[in-house]
């Protein structure tokens, strides 16, 4: 199986901040990457596929990079609606499997 | 607009058998592919199972022999049959779509609200 990790796991800053977290595969993965937001008590939500191609509707303030093993998720300008808990997920091979989380808070 | 609503989850005993539905409505699920996505209390998030337009069906491991994945195209709705539950079930069960595109993928683009098995020993 392939895993990802993420890091941090906690994450705090404040409304403006710029804030970027990482995703490692276990093994290459190619660009076959997703990135959801999760807040508390709801489903999560398709914020990016394919590494960098932003979900409809998904402001302009995320966005991603990366290939093979590494990749990121940046906020451009940290905004309240964003405190949430972000997931990676790989969909190149079976079983899809999707990193442990950031969780982004308050500083 | 397009939407998903799971039903059927609920407390049972360790050994139990339990039936998930999930009601699509603004597409067609026979011609989506839909997986089964859950989520342990306090935990992250685990894909559970997907079934394709084909039928092709695949599960992750902890499920395969248990869990069996199934659409009804005439209701539009898929089905996570979950037999033999243990604890380690206990999870929210969100139903979810994966659009397939000449490009590639895009997966759970769509999620349902989530139904919460709880599995008591």
């Amino acid at each position: 199986d392939i895993q990802m990790s993420q890091s941090p796991s906690t994450l705090s800053a404040s409304v403006g901040d710029r804030v970027t977290f990482t995703c490692r595969a276990s093994q290459s993965i190619s660009s076959w990457l997703a990135w959801f937001q999760q807040k508390p008590g709801k489903a999560p939500k398709l914020l990016i596929h394919k590494v960098s191609s932003l979900e409809s509707g998904v402001p302009s303030r995320f966005s991603g990079s990366g290939s093979g093993t590494e990749f990121t998720l940046t906020i451009s300008s940290l905004q309240p609606d964003d405190f949430a808990t972000y997931y990676c997920q790989q969909y190149k091979t079976y079983p899809w499997t999707f990193g442990q989380g950031t969780r982004v808070e308050i500083k | 607009e397009v939407h998903l609503v799971e039903s059927g989850g609920g407390l049972v005993q360790r050994g139990e058998s339990l039936r998930l539905s999930c009601a699509a409505s603004g597409f067609t699920v026979s011609s989506n592919y839909m997986a089964w996505v859950r989520q342990a209390p306090g935990r992250g998030l685990e894909w559970v199972s997907v079934i394709y337009t084909s039928g092709t069906t695949y599960y992750t491991d902890s499920v395969k022999g248990r869990f069996t994945i199934s659409r009804d195209n005439s209701k539009n709705m898929v089905y996570l049959q979950m037999n033999s539950l243990t604890a380690e079930d206990a999870s929210v069960y969100y139903c979810s779509r994966i659009l397939v595109e000449p490009t590639g993928w895009i997966p759970f683009d769509i999620w349902g609200q989530g139904t919460v098995v709880t599995v008591s020993s």
